[in-house]
């Protein structure tokens, strides 16, 4: 089975850099994904990463280490409209993914 | 403007009666994809489909019921068996590839409410 494990709240100050992190334990591994959702919203896609390492992209980072089953989203010169909800995912043969719950990420002025 | 709809945005029904939600998608995308979404949650999956024609049960699929007779089109009926189908339905459609690692691209979402 799948599963996956992210905090379910983060609070963070305008400008400053935040780390969001999931764990997950899979039968698999097919990457994983980090999505953005602000509320009552769709969720967007952030990043997909497969291999073990740092990808940047702009002020939002993606890590991976399939070793030690962990990923974390940085989230750097944080804005208000960073305020989301961030889901991590993990897909799955069949073309599905297994989502985790979701970290609430507020930002503070 | 390729992307994904769903309609109605809110939708109202009374208990004991079916509800069939809309979602479209013109991106020529093969896998589709039913999430509900509660409160301060994840998305978890009712049904998807990687062709048309064809079709398999997420993890809550109790309630549901799906059609793809189109490669457009992913009709979710929700019906009377579902004991708490209040929640928010979202629509996803991604390519179908070998590894899996497809973004999902969805749609704007569906909020239901039985009265």
């Amino acid at each position: 089975g799948q599963n996956i494990d992210q905090p379910t709240e983060m609070t963070a100050t305008e400008g400053a850099i935040v780390q969001i992190n999931c764990t997950y334990q899979t039968s698999g591994f097919n990457g994983l994904f980090w999505y953005q959702q602000h509320a009552g919203e769709a969720p967007t896609f952030l990043s997909y990463n497969v291999l073990d390492g740092l990808e940047e992209k702009g002020r939002f980072s993606s890590f991976l280490s399939r070793s030690k089953g962990y990923s974390y989203l940085l989230l750097k010169e944080l804005q208000m409209k960073d305020s989301a909800s961030y889901l991590c995912a993990v897909p799955l043969r069949a073309g599905k993914s297994t989502f985790g719950d979701g970290t609430t990420l507020t930002v503070k002025p | 403007d390729g992307g994904i709809t769903q309609s109605p945005k809110y939708l109202f029904r009374k208990e004991g009666q079916n509800v069939t939600l809309s979602c479209e998608q013109n991106l020529n995308h093969d896998a589709m994809y039913w999430y509900r979404q509660d409160p301060g949650q994840g998305l978890r999956l009712i049904y998807y489909s990687q062709i048309v024609n064809d079709f398999q049960k997420g993890d809550i699929a109790e309630g549901y019921s799906v059609s793809r007779e189109k490669k457009e089109s992913f009709p979710l009926t929700v019906t009377s068996a579902q004991k708490n189908p209040t929640a928010f339905y979202l629509c996803a459609s991604s390519i179908v590839g070998l590894a899996g690692g497809n973004e999902q691209f969805f749609g704007p979402g569906t909020r239901l409410t039985v009265l």
